[in-house]
């Protein structure tokens, strides 16, 4: 088992362009989650997906979109990248909510210039 | 905003002391989680306490949940300098189906 990764590690961007993140895992979980985490802020939700063709916001949405077109798949984008999205991304995947643990990729850290 | 504040923001013990984090948050949860983040990786599950339980043990680790004063503690027993990392306690709250984390307590354990 793979668990869950994510593509790519590292990236950098420049203000306006254009990106998609891709979390994949291999445990048949229903529950995938995209957070981001910046010095001292601990972990913010972004988006997550309760299965197979939903999205829902979380916390901090704004100037991203997400898609859960396959169960094991959940693609964050970011249509028009902003200095304030550099960031380290992480994604999450867990059985169901709420009573089991999260297992985290490895993340992705993004530097937007 | 953030659900779970941790205290202390960073700590620094010695191996084989005992070391003692806090967490406290705001609104009614289903249950609490602490997860460890080594440096530049993600973070790994450590332990669940569900909002009816009081104490909990894994192995070297102890969490408490008072529900009353909306506050949790976790406490590793003969550190090691293996458990330097960052901790973090995350919430997941009744009714809503996102969990939110700390800051997290980093955790320093010198040789």
């Amino acid at each position: 088992n793979a668990g869950v990764t994510q593509t790519p590690k590292f990236r950098v961007l420049k203000t306006g362009q254009s990106m998609t993140l891709l979390c994949a895992q291999d445990m048949n979980h229903e529950y995938m989650y995209w957070y981001r985490q910046d010095p001292g802020m601990g972990l913010r939700l972004i988006h997550y997906s309760v299965g197979e063709g939903t999205t829902a916001k979380g916390e901090v949405p704004d100037g991203y979109n997400v898609s859960r077109l396959k169960k094991q798949n959940f693609l964050l984008g970011l249509e028009s990248a902003a200095p304030s999205q550099t960031s380290v991304y992480f994604c999450a995947s867990s059985y169901i909510y709420p009573s089991y643990e999260q297992y985290f990729g490895p993340g992705t850290r993004l530097t937007v210039t | 905003s953030q659900q779970g504040e941790e205290d202390p923001q960073a700590l620094s013990i010695q191996e084989g002391e005992n070391a003692t984090m806090n967490c406290s948050y705001k609104t009614s949860i289903n249950n609490l989680q602490w997860y460890r983040q080594n440096s530049g990786r993600g973070l790994v599950h450590l332990i669940l306490i569900r909002s009816n339980e009081r104490e909990k043990h894994s192995g070297r680790l102890r969490v408490t949940l008072d529900t009353s004063k909306k506050s949790s503690s976790l406490l590793i027993t003969a550190s090691r300098a293996a458990d330097t990392a960052s901790y973090f306690c995350a919430t997941a709250r009744l009714n809503n189906n996102d969990m939110r984390f700390g800051a997290g307590t980093r955790l320093t354990v010198k040789p």
